[in-house]
């Protein structure tokens, strides 16, 4: 199985400023066309949210201010300005083979 | 509106087997492949399948294998996930998500909460 390595566990960034999560898979998840990971956002007591795919492609509805990047085994989630209301765990997960995996997540406080 | 609407919570014994439900509206039951997600101790996801709705198709995590029983009924567009000889390893949150075309989980149900006890 993919393993995917979060990192931060945890990160507290001031409001206004950037939120920058790393994701790196044990083996590429990309191809020529695609990256096949896949960032999520979970609140208390609701599910998972999904916020990108593809890497960098923004889910509909979600805000600009999120972004994500890179392709291979190194990927990136950043929020920039962060708001209060993205207080909230984010994981990454990838789509590449059977079964998927995800990241052990990344616990986001605001300032 | 897309919605999966998940079955309530359970309390069950060590030993029994129980099935939880998801209900989907607001697009193709069909059309879409389901995912099913264990999240223990509010915090790592694991997948444990998922079904095609459309022939009954199925695909396991090697780990939940002998564990969990996927179906679906297409006539009320609802999936089902039976998880047998229950232990208190298997008490965790479990959610039903839709493998969108880019086959990411785009969406959710709001999660069944599953707890083994005597």
């Amino acid at each position: 199985d993919i393993v995917l390595t979060q990192s931060p566990a945890s990160l507290a960034v001031s409001l206004g400023q950037r939120a920058t999560i790393s994701c790196r898979a044990s083996q590429s998840v990309s191809t020529s066309s695609y990256s096949y990971m896949h960032w999520y956002q979970q609140k208390p007591g609701q599910p998972p949210k999904l916020l990108i795919k593809y890497a960098s492609n923004l889910e509909s509805g979600v805000p600009a201010r999120f972004s994500g990047s890179g392709s291979g085994t190194d990927f990136t989630l950043n929020i920039h300005p962060v708001e209060e209301e993205d207080t909230a765990t984010y994981y990454c997960q990838h789509s590449w083979e059977i079964p998927p995996t995800f990241g052990s997540g990344t616990k986001l406080e605001i300032k | 509106e897309v919605q999966l609407q998940q079955s309530g919570p359970e309390l069950v014994k060590p030993g029994a087997s129980m099935k939880i439900s998801c209900k989907a509206s607001g697009y193709s039951f069909t059309g879409y492949t389901m995912n099913w997600v264990k999240q223990s101790h509010g915090k790592n996801l694991e997948w444990i399948g998922l079904i095609n709705p459309y022939n009954g198709g199925t695909s396991y995590n090697q780990k939940f294998k002998g564990k969990a029983t996927l179906t679906v009924d297409k006539s009320s567009s609802t999936a089902y996930m039976e998880l047998l000889s229950l232990t208190s390893e298997d008490s965790a949150v479990y959610y039903c998500a839709r493998r969108g075309y880019e086959r990411a989980m785009d969406y959710w149900g709001q999660g069944t909460s599953v707890t083994v006890s005597s």
